[in-house]
């Protein structure tokens, strides 16, 4: 199995440029998760689907972050526009009926 | 809101210590999660406990489940440089979504 895949591996941006995170969850897995990790706030739940339906967006910061499930198989999450205290690393992660979550690399993301 | 301490932050030791770090919570979780993350990588799922009391062991890493199921225990025997990284515990809470501690970051020299 190929795991988790996420793409950018890096995105190096200006202040107020649209950034899109690409993810693809592992084959039969149903549910995925969006987190960002930073040095000061550790890792952070943004949003997570299961079943391709948004269930908890809590975590989002604010109207400039979106997230979309199109299809089992892909995932993106938007930032529009981006500002440089976005600027972490973005995860994706998978799991099978809620259980235990497998991550995707991430998406160092860099706003100047 | 469910939230995961954990402790120490940061540990630095010899090769061949032995070392716990320590996951704990007010909240009961349904489940407890330990993962090992390494520089530009995500983190990688260690073990889950589900039972109170619960021991697992992989290898030289011996995991606990309290019996209240509000706090674990990483314990890891005879480290190795191979052991370095972030250890994270996770929390199956509310909605079924993982609550993080915030890591403790192990260095082992060699």
């Amino acid at each position: 199995d190929a795991g988790v895949i996420q793409s950018p591996r890096h995105e190096v941006t200006e202040m107020g440029q649209e950034v899109t995170l690409r993810c693809k969850p592992i084959s039969g897995h149903n549910s995925l998760f969006w987190y960002r990790q930073t040095m000061m706030r550790g890792l952070e739940l943004l949003i997570y689907f299961n079943n391709n339906v948004p269930i908890d967006d809590s975590g989002m910061p604010e109207d400039r972050f979106s997230a979309k499930m199109p299809n089992a198989s892909f995932s993106t999450l938007k930032i529009q526009p981006s500002e440089p205290r976005d600027s972490a690393v973005y995860f994706c992660a998978s799991s099978l009926e809620l259980a235990e979550q497998y991550f995707g690399p991430g998406t160092r993301l860099t706003v100047t | 809101t469910q939230l995961l301490e954990q402790s120490p932050q940061f540990l630095s030791i010899q090769e061949g210590e032995n070392l716990t770090v320590y996951c704990n919570s007010s909240s009961v979780f349904s489940s407890l999660q330990w993962y090992r993350q390494e520089p530009g990588e995500g983190p990688v799922l260690l073990v889950t406990v589900v039972t109170g009391g619960e021991v697992k062991k992989l290898k030289r890493l011996t995991f606990q489940f309290g019996d209240a199921r509000k706090d674990s225990s990483l314990h890891i025997t005879a480290a190795q440089p191979g052991d370095t990284g972030l250890y994270l515990c996770a929390g199956a809470g509310n909605g079924n979504k993982l609550v993080f501690g915030a890591g403790t970051i192990l260095r082992v020299k060699s």
